[in-house]
């Protein structure tokens, strides 16, 4: 079946400007993820959703950040007035969420690129 | 503190051998789960193997084979008969009562024909 589809791939924007990425998740599975990788580095958690809960934003790195989703399907990351530190490739993940192990699928991620 | 900690920034493997890369963990949740991923140049996470903190028995998936250390807090991967298309990058994660994966800063392993 169809696995996690991020677009777009590649986004360079100017310092300053709002940037909108968009994660679809591998069909059924209830919980997404989104998650930082700068260069040459682990992957950090930002955003969880999980249904119809509330999600948690713990690791939103500033109010810059925001995240939505519509149900059990596509999710959208905006980052507002954008920075040169956002400079990253952001990776969505999904996974059925229930029972162990919960394994999370990744998108191939989108390469940000602030100038 | 680092919840995981890979400590092999980069290694190189002759082709057809094994290689083992480091993974220790700190957590004081007694319920907690073991994730390998592999990030290619193509940049997806590609899952490999998992590894319940309750499991008796050490996970094998194909090639790969987890060697869990409770005591020691380690969850080495073991990657035997290494083929060219291995060369990646390797992440070690955790997670533990939540939902959330805490990565290591990941080994680079490059094969050799």
């Amino acid at each position: 079946g169809a696995g996690v589809s991020q677009s777009p791939s590649n986004k360079v924007t100017e310092k300053g400007k709002d940037v909108e990425l968009r994660c679809d998740p591998i069909s059924g599975h209830t919980a997404l993820y989104w998650y930082r990788q700068r260069l040459g580095q682990g992957l950090e958690f930002l955003i969880y959703f999980q249904g119809n809960s509330a999600p948690d934003k713990s690791g939103l790195p500033s109010d810059r950040f925001s995240a939505e989703r519509t149900g059990e399907s596509v999710s959208t990351l905006t980052i507002q007035r954008t920075q040169q530190e956002d400079s990253a490739v952001y990776l969505c993940a999904s996974s059925l969420s229930g029972g162990e192990p919960d394994t999370q699928y990744f998108g191939p991620g989108t390469r940000l690129t602030v100038l | 503190a680092q919840k995981i900690t890979q400590t092999q920034p980069g290694m190189f493997v002759q082709e057809k051998e094994a290689v083992t890369l480091d993974c220790t963990y700190d957590t004081s949740d007694p319920s907690y789960g073991l994730f390998w991923y592999k990030q290619p140049s193509s940049g997806e996470m590609i899952f490999l193997i998992y590894q319940g903190s309750y499991d008796q028995q050490n996970a094998t998936e194909g090639r790969y084979s987890l060697n869990f250390q409770k005591a020691r807090k380690s969850a080495n991967l073991v990657i035997s008969a290494s083929q060219l298309g291995d060369s990646a990058m390797y992440f070690c994660a955790m997670r533990e009562n939540d939902y959330k994966l805490s990565f290591g800063a990941g080994t680079t392993v490059t094969v050799r024909a």
